[in-house]
């Protein structure tokens, strides 16, 4: 049973501060590996995706992997009130025709 | 581009009855489709994967002669919840994807809400 786990939170942080959202997962096989932001009644929105160790970034956000240690996160810079959503993390064991294991989210509140 | 459309987003139904979700890829090829499943306050569950013109394969715990499945084209997947009930009252939404590679990005849909009375 492959599993993905993250702080389901609320996690609160300051507007302005770094956000760091925490994720990991069983299957040692997994390949790609992917942050989402879902805000309510809506459908995932990919945020980043990373597939060999080490830090990916895109702008405000910053992803890391290790996959030794089977741990994924998300920093998020700059912290807007916008940026406020549900952060799922998702990982693929193989290629893009498999399907996406997600974790149950981690809710993030930035605090004007 | 990458644009994944979902119709409808939204859809009452009586019990027994039962309700068609369609899921196209506008503006590429899906080489595989996928349909995934949200309940309140929960993750997205992947309910099974479908490549064109083959079976679906469901994951485990998933029934398929419930949940049917047909992929037959390139840009065009539907899902029909059979003889639904209110358990089945969810939150539906299908990605696609171009290719089966591992960088090959699932493009997700915008979802179709399912409410059965």
């Amino acid at each position: 049973q492959k599993e993905v786990e993250q702080n389901s939170g609320p996690l609160s942080v300051p507007e302005g501060a770094i956000a760091s959202l925490n994720c990991t997962y069983s299957d040692r096989g997994s390949q790609s590996f992917f942050w989402y932001r879902q805000y309510s009644g809506k459908s995932p929105e990919l945020i980043m995706s990373i597939y060999s160790n080490g830090d990916k970034e895109d702008g405000r956000f910053t992803a890391q992997l290790n996959k030794a240690s089977q741990y994924v996160s998300l920093l998020i810079r700059d912290s807007q009130p916008s940026d406020s959503a549900t952060y799922l993390c998702a990982v693929e064991e193989g290629g893009g025709a498999d399907g996406l294991t997600f974790g149950k989210g981690t809710h993030l509140i930035i605090q004007p | 581009g990458a644009v994944v459309s979902q119709h409808p987003s939204w859809v009452i139904c009586k019990s027994g009855t039962s309700v068609k979700i369609e899921c196209r890829s506008l503006d590429f090829q899906a080489t595989t489709m996928f349909w995934y499943r949200q309940f309140p306050k929960q993750s997205l569950m992947l309910m099974a994967t479908s490549n064109e013109g083959s079976k679906a394969t469901y994951e485990q715990g998933v029934e398929k002669d419930k949940f049917l499945i047909n992929h037959a084209s390139l840009t065009l997947s539907t899902l029909t919840v059979t003889s639904a009930h209110p358990e089945d009252s969810s939150f539906y939404i299908c990605s696609a994807s171009s290719g089966a590679a591992a960088t090959d990005t699932q493009y997700f849909g915008p979802g179709t809400r399912l409410t059965v009375l």
